[in-house]
């Protein structure tokens, strides 16, 4: 069973980089997408991003400009750098994958989480 | 971006009843392979979010059969037959047909 182990700084200060990373626990890298999704406090769901096993990724534009995904297949890993962080990157940030099947009958959703980091900025 | 717009907002029900909680997106979310691209999420209190429904009506292993999702294009239905006290949380749509992905505001489901 595939599970998802995630970790990161939990307290940073105003202007710097958020770094997440997620580990791959009983499963490959192929047929997937591996996303971050952020939570802020007393809020809903907010997708950040989300990359292949090519590499291939896509952003929020609203974070885009700050936001970067990468993929380690060597380590089974991926993760998440947000720079220049203010008060409304406080959120709890969580990992998950993404079933990516387009050929008949296809599978999609994000069916595997990770446990989510709370990440706090505060001066 | 797609806008997805869930109703109601809160969910009181009693248990053996059943709950339908809406979604509606403001653009089709029907691909051309005939399925539409939207999934339903459970979150419960202090739990990462648990998927539930796939491609608007498919239901992965392991969710019971009283969860069954519905519609095409810009409407979107969740079916909880038989609501149970385990069913309490806050259910999430959210659309992956074209990126940014987007979720709904959320359902908080709680017993009456």
């Amino acid at each position: 069973q595939v599970q998802l182990q995630q970790w990161g700084a939990g307290l940073l200060k105003p202007s710097e980089t958020l770094s997440l990373t997620c580990a791959v626990y009983g499963g490959s890298f192929s047929n997937y997408r591996w996303a971050w999704i952020r939570q802020p406090p007393g809020k809903g769901l907010e997708w950040i991003g989300e990359i292949n096993h090519s590499t291939s990724a896509d952003y929020n534009p609203s974070l885009k400009s700050r936001v970067s995904i990468s993929l380690d297949t060597s380590k089974n890993q991926f993760s998440l750098n947000l720079t220049s962080v203010t008060a409304a990157d406080t959120a709890v940030y969580y990992c998950a994958r993404r079933l990516a099947v387009t050929t008949p009958p296809p599978l999609d959703g994000l069916d595997v989480w990770g446990q989510g980091t709370t990440v706090t900025v505060s001066s | 971006d797609i806008v997805m717009t869930q109703s109601p907002l809160s969910l009181p029900v009693s248990p053996g009843e059943t709950a339908l909680i809406s979604c509606r997106s403001s653009q089709s979310l029907l691909y051309r392979n005939g399925y539409n691209y939207v999934g339903w999420y459970l979150q419960k209190a202090g739990q990462s979010p648990q998927l539930l429904i796939y491609l608007g009506s498919n239901r992965p292993s392991g969710v019971p059969d009283r969860f069954s999702g519905s519609g095409s294009g810009t409407a979107f239905t969740l079916k909880i037959s038989r609501v149970e006290a385990e069913d309490v949380g806050v259910y999430y749509c959210m659309q992956t047909l074209q990126p940014p992905n987007t979720f709904g505001q959320g359902t908080k489901l709680e017993m009456k």
